[in-house]
């Protein structure tokens, strides 16, 4: 069974950058039917859309975030990890990492299709 | 504000019928799949409907999906109780080199 397991500091300093990890066990990260994304949640607001990353390094974000955002991935520990930098409190949130199916009409296409979600773990920007 | 949008707050007594609008354009609703989560209290959400009208394994046949044009809707039958949560529309757009949006999401009460 898929496990994603989002790993990175609870507190991060106004101006200094956000970086998380998400640690895949129970699929491969390099499947070539899927692309491995970011979704976070402000406290009690709605979700956002960070971005996705397929295994060979291709990525998609949100415009208003690209400025800021890194996605990579690491194949060989079967990892992806976002770096967000000049953090403001803006930037508090769940941070979910997520698997997203990307299969349709036997093609890989970028689409919100999240089949699996990470527990999510809370960053806060604050000094 | 959210690209797609929801209405706030939807309501509805055990057993009735419910639908959640999702309202979104040309760049992303009316060309793209919509998608459709759940998110009970405190937790991750879940995938309740895909390409518009499909559910995943072990999603109960009570919800339903559907799009016409720029708009999208959940529909929830057999109201129970355990159906209250937060439920968020998504579809991709292709503007801005494409990108994910998500609705600001529908809190369902059931009461």
């Amino acid at each position: 069974q898929l496990q994603l397991q989002e790993s990175g500091p609870g507190l991060v300093k106004p101006s200094e950058t956000l970086s998380l990890t998400c640690s895949v066990s129970g699929g491969s990260i390099s499947s070539t039917s899927y692309n491995w994304g970011w979704i976070r949640q402000p406290p009690g607001k709605g979700l956002e859309w960070i971005g996705n990353i397929y295994y060979s390094g291709s990525t998609y974000s949100n415009p208003s975030l690209r400025s800021r955002l890194t996605i990579s991935v690491d194949t060989s520990k079967n990892q992806f990890s976002l770096k967000l930098n000049s953090v403001t409190a803006a930037d508090t949130a769940v941070y979910y990492c997520a698997r997203v199916s990307c299969m349709v009409r036997g093609v890989c296409a970028q689409t919100p299709n999240i089949d699996s979600w990470g527990q999510g773990t809370l960053v806060t920007v604050s000094s | 504000q959210s690209v797609l949008t929801q209405p706030p707050s939807a309501s509805g007594t055990p057993g009735q019928r419910v639908t959640i609008s999702c309202s979104g354009s040309s760049s992303n609703i009316a060309n793209n799949y919509v998608y459709w989560y759940q998110q009970l209290p405190g937790t991750a959400p879940k995938l309740l409907i895909y390409w518009n009208n499909q559910r995943p394994s072990g999603v109960p046949d009570r919800f339903s999906g559907s799009k016409s044009g720029t708009s999208a809707s959940l529909a929830i039958s057999g109201l129970r109780s355990e159906d209250e949560a937060d439920y968020y529309c998504a579809a991709w757009d292709d503007t801005l080199s494409g990108h994910a949006v998500f609705g600001g999401g529908t809190q369902l009460t059931v009461l």
